[in-house]
């Protein structure tokens, strides 16, 4: 089974410091993402990787920077985080480019205060 | 703006009976769209999905259909079970080889009673 670990369920952080969220698969996948999901507006992208050292801004990417030094791992940081940024982080993987190979891992709830 | 939306936040069915979720879209670049189901505490899942050559598509008890004229699609659950219950999201994007970069709807709460 593909399995995508957040290494940080529930996190509560305050104003202006500096988060790491990060997402670790073990399926050799290529791509990687970092959506929010926020109620009444559901899953936005924030920024995805196609490949190591590679990345791409998705929908949201304001106040949001990531990483991707090794396949299996791609980290989300929130260079100062800001109330705004409250809000549960879902990483996902994929193994090829349509929306049905992906696998989204279990969510990282972060609180900003 | 959003451009998958899905106005019905919430859905309460009797157990046996068809679940009706239903999805309208405003990209008309969009030609795959999928139906993912989201327990609370776990990420999402895929269920099905349809490309815009098709008008239907029936996996077991799950079947979407898609009316392209009226950018709209819904997911159809028949019968019902308890397990169903659960947050069912929409989700578009424009080609098959999107990069996995999907827009989604806001989501339906399905509550499956007994």
């Amino acid at each position: 089974d593909v399995k995508v670990t957040q290494s940080s369920r529930y996190l509560v952080k305050r104003t202006g410091e500096k988060v790491f969220l990060e997402c670790v698969q073990d399926m050799d996948h290529e791509n990687m993402f970092w959506y929010r999901q926020d109620p009444g507006l559901g899953l936005r992208l924030i920024y995805f990787s196609y490949d190591v050292k590679m990345k791409e801004k998705g929908d949201i990417p304001e106040g949001y920077s990531v990483s991707r030094e090794k396949k299996e791992r791609f980290s989300l940081i929130l260079e100062s985080a800001s109330t705004n940024q409250t809000s549960m982080y879902l990483c996902a993987s994929s193994f090829g480019w349509s929306g049905n190979t992906i696998y989204f891992g279990e969510g990282s709830w972060l609180t900003v205060v | 703006d959003q451009q998958v939306k899905q106005n019905s936040p919430s859905l309460s069915v009797q157990e046996g009976r068809i679940s009706i979720l239903n999805c309208d879209y405003t990209n008309s670049m969009f030609d795959y769209f999928l139906w993912y189901k989201k327990y609370p505490a776990e990420g999402p899942t895929f269920l099905i999905s349809i490309s815009s050559i098709k008008d239907k598509n029936e996996d077991g008890r799950f079947t979407v259909f898609l009316n392209k004229s009226a950018k709209h699609l819904s997911l159809h659950i028949v019968p019902s079970q308890p397990g169903d219950s659960a947050v069912y999201f929409c989700a578009a994007s424009e080609g098959l080889d999107s990069w996995g970069k999907l827009q989604f709807g806001a989501g339906t709460q399905v509550v499956v009673t007994p």
